[in-house]
């Protein structure tokens, strides 16, 4: 069967800091991947998905970016934090083709001080 | 820009009731639309998905239909339980590459 994996669960790191959030899938191959964040009293938006390796499509401007290294591998990444980048980080995956569910991870709580 | 709406934002019932959760969305050219439940600090569990061709989709004691000539979806759950206390999401896919339009979402709490 098919799992996510997401860390970690929780970071609190400092204003200016760099950030690296990994997301991993097992059991499936070339899947869709997706970053979603919830920020405080909002609803989820999409920041980046990505249908194969290097291919990464970002949905809004930001001070964050996103990598495929490995086709079942998403990693979401900033070079220096702002307060604003504070939230709940989702990592989603779905097979390929119109039409099938996106299964998401655990997530990852930031908060940037 | 697809927008969608989950009213009310908070929902509290008896245990045993049915439970009546809305959704709607603002173009109906949508290639699908899936339910999501969400308890607090935790990740999305995918509840059901209801493609653009369907009119409804059941799983046990949940019930989704979808009306895109009026742009809303409707989650019916069935003899509400405690367990069932959690935040319920709907999302419309604006797309075949599964990008998501989420709504804010509708907390549920069930009472003992």
């Amino acid at each position: 069967s098919q799992t996510i994996h997401q860390w970690p669960a929780t970071l609190v790191q400092p204003v200016g800091s760099p950030l690296s959030l990994e997301c991993t899938v097992e059991g499936t191959s070339n899947p869709n991947l997706y970053w979603y964040r919830q920020a405080a009293g909002r609803g989820l938006q999409l920041l980046f998905y990505s249908v194969g390796i290097g291919q990464i499509s970002s949905e809004v401007p930001q001070n964050l970016s996103a990598s495929r290294p490995q086709d079942r591998q998403f990693i979401l990444s900033s070079k220096k934090l702002l307060l604003s980048d504070s939230g709940f980080y989702l990592c989603a995956w779905r097979t390929r083709g119109r039409g099938e569910k996106l299964f998401f991870g655990s997530g990852t709580q930031l908060s940037v001080l | 820009k697809q927008e969608v709406t989950q009213i009310p934002a908070a929902l509290s019932v008896p245990e045993g009731e049915n439970l009546v959760l809305n959704c709607s969305f603002t173009d109906s050219a949508i290639y699908n639309l899936q339910w999501f439940r969400q308890d607090p600090g935790k990740g999305l569990t995918s509840l059901l998905l209801i493609q653009s061709s369907q009119r409804e989709q059941t799983s046990g004691r949940l019930n989704a239909s979808l009306d895109k000539s009026s742009g809303r979806s409707t989650l019916y759950i069935a003899a509400s339980q405690p367990g069932d206390s959690a935040t319920y999401l709907c999302a419309a896919a604006t797309d075949s590459w599964g990008k998501l339009q989420f709504g804010a979402g509708t907390q549920v709490v069930v009472t003992p």
